[in-house]
């Protein structure tokens, strides 16, 4: 499998902008997140789906930004309008839960991240 | 909810040395994540663990989740400088119905001189 796969991988845009971020995640696998990075903050969790449908989006800071599951292959979070603050390295990452001897288990694989930078 | 601290927040090791890094919960971890992250890159899935007292293995990095499973470490033998970036642990919840979803440290940078 080619993995969690993410596009584009950088994205200059001014503030006021619309942005739009792809994911397709590991086929088979029914979870999928979206988190934010930067210094400050760390690693956020957005919002997460599960089967296609959001299960938690408390993480997403605002009305500015949503998130898009339309198929067990697709997603999109997108931020309207974008502001500077919003610059961040984007992650998307998914996984299967799996019901193992020791208990569940649900590792996250990782794309390699969508770097934005709102000027 | 859960909450991890990890320790040191950064590290700066001589190659061939060894080092530790530690991950301690608030709550019982009903599962433990390590991973990895290069400058630039994505996080890659190292090891989990499950049980207390479990340790498991990947080449010259060990993991262990201590008995009462509220803290785990991540101990690197003979460091290399491939073995730089940052480290995150990440735990799930249990205690709400929040399958699937992990929560992380804030991750030990760690740079090794060669």
């Amino acid at each position: 499998d080619a993995g969690v796969i993410q596009s584009p991988r950088h994205e200059v845009t001014e503030m006021g902008q619309e942005v739009t971020l792809r994911c397709k995640p590991i086929s088979g696998h029914d979870y999928l997140f979206w988190y934010r990075q930067t210094m400050m903050r760390g690693l956020e969790l957005l919002i997460y789906f599960n089967n296609n449908v959001p299960i938690d989006d408390s993480g997403m800071p605002e009305d500015r930004f949503s998130a898009k599951m339309p198929n067990a292959s697709f997603s999109t979070l997108k931020i309207q309008p974008s502001e500077p603050r919003d610059s961040a390295v984007y992650f998307c990452a998914s996984s299967f839960l799996n019901h193992g001897e020791g208990g569940p288990q649900e590792t996250q694989y990782f794309g390699p991240g969508t770097r934005l930078l709102v000027l | 909810s859960q909450e991890l601290e990890q320790s040191p927040q950064s590290l700066i090791v001589q190659e061939g040395k060894n080092l530790t890094i530690n991950c301690t919960s608030s709550k019982t971890l009903y599962g433990l994540y390590w991973y990895k992250q290069k400058y630039g890159e994505g996080l890659i899935f190292l090891m989990m663990l499950q049980k207390g007292g479990e340790e498991k293995s990947h080449e010259k990095i060990t993991a262990k989740l201590d008995e009462k499973k509220q803290q785990s470490s991540l101990h690197i033998t003979a460091s290399q400088p491939s073995h730089a970036g940052i480290y995150l642990c990440g735990a799930v919840d249990r205690g709400g119905t929040s399958y699937g979803k992990l929560t992380f440290g804030q991750g030990t940078i760690l740079t090794v001189h060669p």
